[in-house]
């Protein structure tokens, strides 16, 4: 069965700081990966997502991951953070066969200092 | 607002009682899902239909759980007997299974759209 490891629990930097938060995952077919974003108090959005293609996907507000396969990882990164950056990251992964679900890692809370 | 509804958002009941959350998806969505989330967790898996079939169950679904989802659009998920345990936000979301998914057979690329949660609290 296919999981997610997300290895950072909780990150706490300094605006314009850089950020990169790791995400493995285990499963040996074709995956589909997805960063979520929860910002205090709100539902859990879409910052991006790759299935195919370029593996350096850009999603919204400058964040972007780049796709590993030999690594099996999906890490995000941001060149510099800000404050609005507060949140819980969720990497996801959903696979091309048997199961339409996706599966969820336990998040890394970002707490960007003013 | 045309996004994913749940309601209630939160529901505070008494060990033994049942509780039942609606979910009302994004319309033209084919796809809906339950999650589970606890604190520091991520959102667990707990079951999802294609339109009105109930396709997949998670094994943390036990019998006293159960999910709806009649004509393919709306979904209840019910829980009898409640315990401590099943204190947690219970998210649903939606999805449309269309384009390029539909070409591969059984591709899952497409967005997932959360509600806000209903938050279930077991005295």
């Amino acid at each position: 069965a296919q999981s997610v490891s997300q290895h950072n629990h909780h990150v706490i930097l300094s605006e314009a700081a850089s950020l990169e938060l790791g995400c493995n995952y285990s499963y040996g077919g074709t995956v589909n990966l997805f960063w979520y974003v929860q910002y205090p108090g709100q539902h859990l959005q879409l910052l991006l997502k790759y299935f195919s293609g370029d593996p350096l996907v850009k999603g919204i507000k400058g964040f972007e991951a780049e796709f590993i396969k030999s690594k099996f990882s999906f890490n995000l990164r941001k060149p510099s953070v800000q404050w609005s950056d507060t949140a819980e990251y969720f990497c996801a992964v959903s696979i091309n066969s048997g199961t339409y679900k996706y599966i969820f890692g336990t998040g890394t809370r970002l707490k960007v200092l003013a | 607002d045309t996004g994913v509804s749940q309601n209630p958002r939160h529901k505070i009941t008494k060990r033994g009682q049942n509780v039942t959350f609606r979910c009302d998806p994004i319309s033209e969505h084919n796809r809906l899902y339950w999650y589970r989330q606890t604190l520091g967790q991520g959102p667990e898996f707990l079951t999802y239909f294609q339109n009105e079939a109930q396709l997949e169950k998670s094994r943390l679904l036990s019998d006293r759980f159960s999910a709806e989802r009649p004509k393919g659009s709306f979904s209840t998920l019910e829980i009898q007997r409640t315990e401590q345990g099943d204190s947690a936000m219970y998210l649903c979301a939606s999805s449309l299974a269309a384009g390029r998914d539909s070409f591969l057979l059984g591709a899952n690329t497409g967005e997932l759209f959360f509600g806000e949660g209903s938050r279930l609290t077991v005295l």
